[in-house]
């Protein structure tokens, strides 16, 4: 009966550092999406994945940032070498089908770079 | 529900009073449209959804209404309660990415007691 679950839910990272975010959708949901939000404004569409495949990720900056979803064990949502702007909450959201709506989200991780 | 800049629309309502926060969109191709509520510290959660087909959809307390002729959006929340403080989130997708939503602003809901 588990919903999205995201961890760490905070991660403090120093510039140049690699951040690794996790996100486990709902159970038996193979369709995940990520998406990133700052302080007082709405979510931002980063990239939507199915197992083991990248559908869309017109939302990922082009550079340092990648995703996944194996077969096996959670997404991940990767940045490497973390700038100040990395700072932000990133949210993974879940569906059973795909593009299946309503998405169901997770409590986010906040990521702040020092 | 439309905002720019740093600050979020603040609405303020007595408890137990009916609630209706709004929402410009933006897409007229869009046909899906979905309100999501967060509280601090927490994921958005789905309210209700409804597609633009319909102009009206009620849940339990709450109801969306459509009007696709000036792409507005608003959801009413009767009765208001302590739990209703949140940041109400209007979101939208189109028939061609149905999963790729576009979120608004945001608009903070505040109970006075």
């Amino acid at each position: 009966n588990a919903g999205v679950m995201q961890n760490p839910r905070h991660l403090v990272r120093r510039r140049g550092q690699e951040a690794r975010l996790r996100c486990s959708p709902m159970k038996g949901h193979s369709h995940v999406y990520w998406y990133r939000q700052l302080p007082e404004e709405g979510l931002k569409f980063m990239v939507y994945l199915q197992k083991e495949n990248i559908i869309d990720e017109s939302g990922m900056p082009k550079e340092r940032f990648s995703a996944e979803f194996p077969k096996e064990g959670p997404s991940i949502l990767r940045i490497q070498q973390v700038v100040r702007g990395d700072s932000a909450a990133y949210f993974c959201a879940s569906s059973l089908y795909r593009g299946g709506q309503p998405q169901h989200f997770g409590d986010g991780t906040r990521l702040s770079i020092l | 529900g439309e905002s720019v800049g740093l600050h979020l629309p603040t609405l303020s309502v007595q408890e137990g009073d009916n609630s209706i926060i709004n929402c410009a969109y933006s897409n007229s191709a869009s046909d899906y449209f979905i309100w999501y509520k967060q509280e601090s510290g927490k994921g958005p959660q789905f309210i209700i959804d409804i597609r633009s087909n319909m102009d009206k959809r009620q849940g339990q307390r709450v109801t969306v209404l459509l009007n696709k002729t000036v792409k507005h959006l608003s959801l009413q929340i009767a009765a208001t309660q302590p739990g209703d403080s949140a940041v109400y989130f209007c979101a939208e997708s189109g028939p061609d990415s149905n999963y790729q939503l576009i979120w608004g602003a945001g608009t903070k809901l505040i109970i006075k007691p």
